[in-house]
């Protein structure tokens, strides 16, 4: 299994700034997936990222709000831009395919 | 179209005693994999159990085993001996045209 990290754990922003979220992976992986997982909800799929190409947005989720990069096979970034109160959620980063996906411990974000 | 369903938003469990926590999904590939994830209040993503669709054998591991019924599209998750650390939300998931799907998860409380 792979080991994920997360950078930050969690933070406290104001409403229309905007924060970085970092994934790292103790392996070379081919495909990273960030969710979303609001208050007392399940998770959802914001993108695909696979290196060296643009990641895939899932409906609802668009580039200009979430932008992400994927510089190498270990790590990538999901930024939340011009955040509002309804951004509060817990978001994950995760690796793995169709047999297997682990899961980074989650970046809580409180939006103020 | 709902692709997982978990019907039981709250579950209660007396110690030592198995619980069985219940997940249906849908779809026309023939070939797709089953997860069931523990998210304890930390937040993160434990990854449990998974059964593939062609396997003939339901998955066990260690106290968690996989009741797999094909024919129903059945895949719930059987908790023996359940203990106090067992509390938290399960999430039912499938992987399935290179997309994984989540259920909207059940919370257990075991109690002592």
């Amino acid at each position: 299994s792979a080991v994920i990290s997360q950078k930050p754990s969690r933070d406290i922003c104001q409403r229309g700034t905007s924060l970085t979220i970092q994934c790292q992976v103790d392996s070379q992986v081919t495909m990273m997936f960030w969710y979303r997982q609001q208050p007392g909800q399940s998770l959802t799929l914001i993108a695909t990222a696979n290196q060296g190409s643009e990641a895939t947005y899932e409906s609802g989720f668009v580039i200009d709000k979430f932008p992400i990069s994927r510089p190498n096979l270990t790590f990538s970034t999901l930024t939340v831009s011009n955040m509002s109160p309804e951004d509060s959620s817990i978001y994950l980063c995760s690796v793995g395919d169709l047999f297997e996906q682990y899961f980074g411990p989650g970046t809580r974000l409180t939006v103020t | 179209a709902q692709k997982i369903t978990q019907t039981q938003p709250g579950m209660f469990v007396q110690e030592k005693e198995a619980v069985t926590l219940d997940c249906t999904y849908d779809t026309s590939d023939p070939s797709y994999g089953l997860f069931w994830y523990k998210q304890p209040s930390s937040g993160e993503m434990i990854f449990l159990i998974y059964q593939g669709s062609y396997d003939q054998q339901n998955a066990t591991e260690g106290r968690y085993s996989l009741n797999f019924q094909k024919a129903r599209k059945s895949a719930n998750l059987v908790i023996s001996a359940s203990q106090l650390g067992d509390s938290a939300m399960y999430f039912c998931a499938m992987s399935n045209f290179n997309k994984f799907y989540f259920g909207s998860g059940t919370k257990l409380n075991v109690k002592p």
